[in-house]
């Protein structure tokens, strides 16, 4: 079954402190991944994607996320969280008929 | 840059009115797509097309239809609404074989 899992629902952090947001997924073949960020009462804007090559990809506003295919993982990370981060974070999945699956995203809070 | 529109940012509408939501993009994406997404159910396709006149039901398509008949437009039709339709919808398009990318969404309220 295809499926995008993020175990965590709601985070708390810091500012300035370090982030990663956890992404599993579930795809026989080879995945074509996604992180999303939508702010309060928006739309969702593409942080980064993976499609092939390099595991390590790098994203806008610091953002980068690391594809592990041994653990089914597309990690999303950053050094250093600011307070305009605070956002829902959507991991997503592309399978065919180029539909997309979405993680039921994680809410990202910010500490000043 | 990609710019998706969509007609509204809210509306509020009476049980049983037809509702027509339009989405607008302008890079020539071959895809459009019609999600809603409501607290704790994430995001969930309604429809989506692939090209002017075809459409595909997505996971929840009850309730609703779509009409493309030019390419930069695809619109979600209700034909008669009810309040479990009071959601969040985002309209999406995107090239053949790569990502999506939204508009800013209407806040539908049905009352």
């Amino acid at each position: 079954a295809q499926s995008v899992t993020q175990p965590d629902i709601h985070i708390t952090v810091s500012e300035g402190a370090s982030l990663e947001l956890r992404c599993n997924y579930s795809y026989g073949a080879t995945p074509y991944l996604f992180w999303y960020v939508q702010s309060p009462g928006q739309g969702l804007q593409l942080l980064l994607k993976y499609f092939s090559g390099d595991t390590l990809v790098q994203g806008i506003k610091g953002f980068e996320a690391e594809f592990k295919r041994s653990q089914s993982s597309f990690n999303l990370r950053k050094p250093s969280v600011h307070w305009s981060d605070a956002a829902e974070y959507f991991c997503a999945l592309k399978t065919s008929y180029d539909k997309v699956i979405f993680g039921p995203g994680t809410s990202l809070s910010v500490i000043p | 840059d990609v710019k998706v529109t969509q007609s509204s940012r809210y509306l509020v509408k009476r049980t049983g009115e037809k509702v027509f939501l339009e989405c607008v993009q302008d890079m020539d994406h071959e895809n459009m797509f019609w999600y809603r997404q409501d607290p704790g159910l994430g995001l969930r396709l309604i429809y989506f097309s692939y090209d002017v006149k075809m459409k595909e039901k997505g996971d929840i398509p009850e309730g609703y239809s779509v009409s493309r008949e030019k390419k930069e437009r695809f619109s979600l039709i209700l034909e008669s609404a009810s309040t479990n339709q009071t959601s969040m919808y985002l309209c999406a398009s995107s090239f053949k074989y790569y990502e999506q990318y939204f508009g800013p969404g209407t806040r539908l309220t049905v009352t």
